[in-house]
């Protein structure tokens, strides 16, 4: 799986968008990004995957760029339960297991 | 909506002693996996498991765990001889991977385990 680098922490104001990037510039043609997130020691929470395409669902939005090394998470607008360990992960098609790294914690100040 | 569930949600144990954590995936699903998180650390998978076999496990998922699925809804992780750094929260977690082979884990909310 292709190394992902994310910052180590964001602060981010209530009701105002959170963009968190992610980078990947290794990754290969056919690993996924994934994103998952944390909310203090709950179990991952699944947030938005996708290859090449931008993705968006009720909960954010993905933007990945066209060479793939990178992409960007979007909180439209943030509120306080988003604080969180927010996790870019890299996998390749039909892999089971994710490989978490330290992520972004994301603090939305009211 | 569906969810993973376990049990316990906190389990206390004496060094030595053989432990049993549940987890009730999401029931069509096909695919389980433990994870494990020592206080403070990543997220560190363990093991999957997929048609009554493991299908893929890290180098920590040595031969004091075992995995079963004992009947149609519950999947468990037995720790044979616990050990002071099993002390951790462990999650489970089910997929039903698409036509495009991508997974979406769902995560259970994890028990704690308190190995004295």
């Amino acid at each position: 799986d292709a190394k992902t680098t994310q910052p180590t922490s964001m602060d981010c104001a209530e009701g105002r968008a959170a963009n968190l990037p992610c980078n990947h510039s290794t990754i290969s043609g056919n690993e996924y990004v994934y994103w998952y997130r944390q909310i203090h020691s709950q179990g991952p929470q699944y947030i938005i995957h996708g290859l090449k395409n931008n993705e968006t669902n009720e909960m954010a939005s993905l933007i990945i760029t066209e060479d793939r090394k990178s992409s960007t998470l979007i909180l439209p607008h943030a509120t306080l339960r988003d604080t969180a360990v927010y996790y870019c992960i890299a996998c390749y098609t039909g892999r089971r297991a994710l490989t978490f790294g330290s992520g972004t914690r994301l603090q939305v100040q009211p | 909506e569906p969810e993973v569930t376990q049990t316990p949600s906190h389990q206390v144990t004496q060094m030595g002693q053989e432990v049993i954590l549940r987890c009730v995936p999401i029931s069509n699903h096909l695919y389980f996996y433990w994870y494990r998180q020592i206080l403070g650390q990543k997220v560190e998978f363990l093991v999957s498991f997929y048609n009554n076999e493991i299908s893929e496990k890290s180098e920590i998922f040595d031969d004091q765990f075992s995995v079963e699925r004992p009947d149609g809804s519950n999947f468990t992780l037995k720790i044979r001889s616990t050990k002071l750094e099993d002390s951790a929260m462990y999650f489970c977690a089910s997929s039903d991977p698409g036509l495009e082979f991508t997974d979406t884990q769902y995560f259970g909310p994890g028990t704690r385990l308190t190995v004295l």
